[in-house]
């Protein structure tokens, strides 16, 4: 699977948007970007995926550049209740292992 | 519809005991999987299966078996628990096919 790089820790106030970057310059061209979070040593959580055009659920939105090397995920209002790490995975589809990196803390704070 | 059960939720074992890890999921998945996560660390693949009688290694099987005799369950074991091993334990699940993995909610395993 192709790395991802994530900054370690961000902050976002509450009921701001919070945008996570994440970076996957060697991403081919049939991985799917995929977001999962963990809140508070809990299992993570599937949050959305998409392989090239932008994608929005009831939790986020996912923003992929067009060239695929990077992606965005938006969470609209952010709050307490967000605070998490969030992992940026890319992966092909279907029964493949994904495979974690560190992810980004969010703090959200009141 | 639980999900996927993982049990116990809390273990203490000493050095060299055996035990067994519980996963089991109600939602006929056939893919199903088991992660370490050590402190301040991201999750790590331990063993998973993509059906009944079917396993594969994953980043850190070493001292762990697993075996999938039924697709509901997919116990991992520690045959002889060393300190290395003390982490937590997630357990996933997911269709065929399939883009979301459900997670359980970990045993927390501490070998001493």
């Amino acid at each position: 699977d192709a790395k991802t790089t994530q900054p370690p820790s961000m902050d976002c106030a509450e009921g701001r948007a919070a945008n996570l970057p994440c970076n996957h310059s060697t991403i081919s061209g049939n991985e799917y970007v995929y977001w999962y979070r963990q809140i508070h040593s809990q299992g993570p959580q599937y949050i959305i995926h998409g392989l090239k055009n932008n994608e929005t659920n009831e939790m986020a939105s996912l923003i992929i550049t067009e060239d695929r090397k990077s992606s965005t995920l938006i969470l609209p209002h952010a709050t307490l209740r967000d605070t998490a790490v969030y992992y940026c995975i890319v992966r092909v589809g279907g029964n493949t292992p994904l495979v974690f990196g560190k992810g980004t803390r969010l703090s959200v704070i009141a | 519809n639980a999900g996927v059960t993982q049990t116990p939720k809390f273990q203490v074992l000493k050095t060299g005991q055996s035990m067994t890890l519980q996963c089991a999921q109600d939602m006929n998945h056939e893919y199903m999987s088991w992660y370490r996560q050590d402190p301040g660390m991201g999750l790590r693949l331990i063993h998973y299966s993509v059906g009944a009688g079917i396993t594969d290694q994953g980043e850190v099987p070493n001292g762990y078996n697993v075996s999938r005799s039924t697709t509901e369950d997919f116990p991992l074991r520690l045959l002889s628990a060393a300190p290395s091993q003390t982490s937590v334990y997630f357990c996933a699940s997911s269709k065929t096919g399939g883009f979301i993995q459900y997670f359980g909610a970990g045993t927390r395993l501490s070998v001493l």
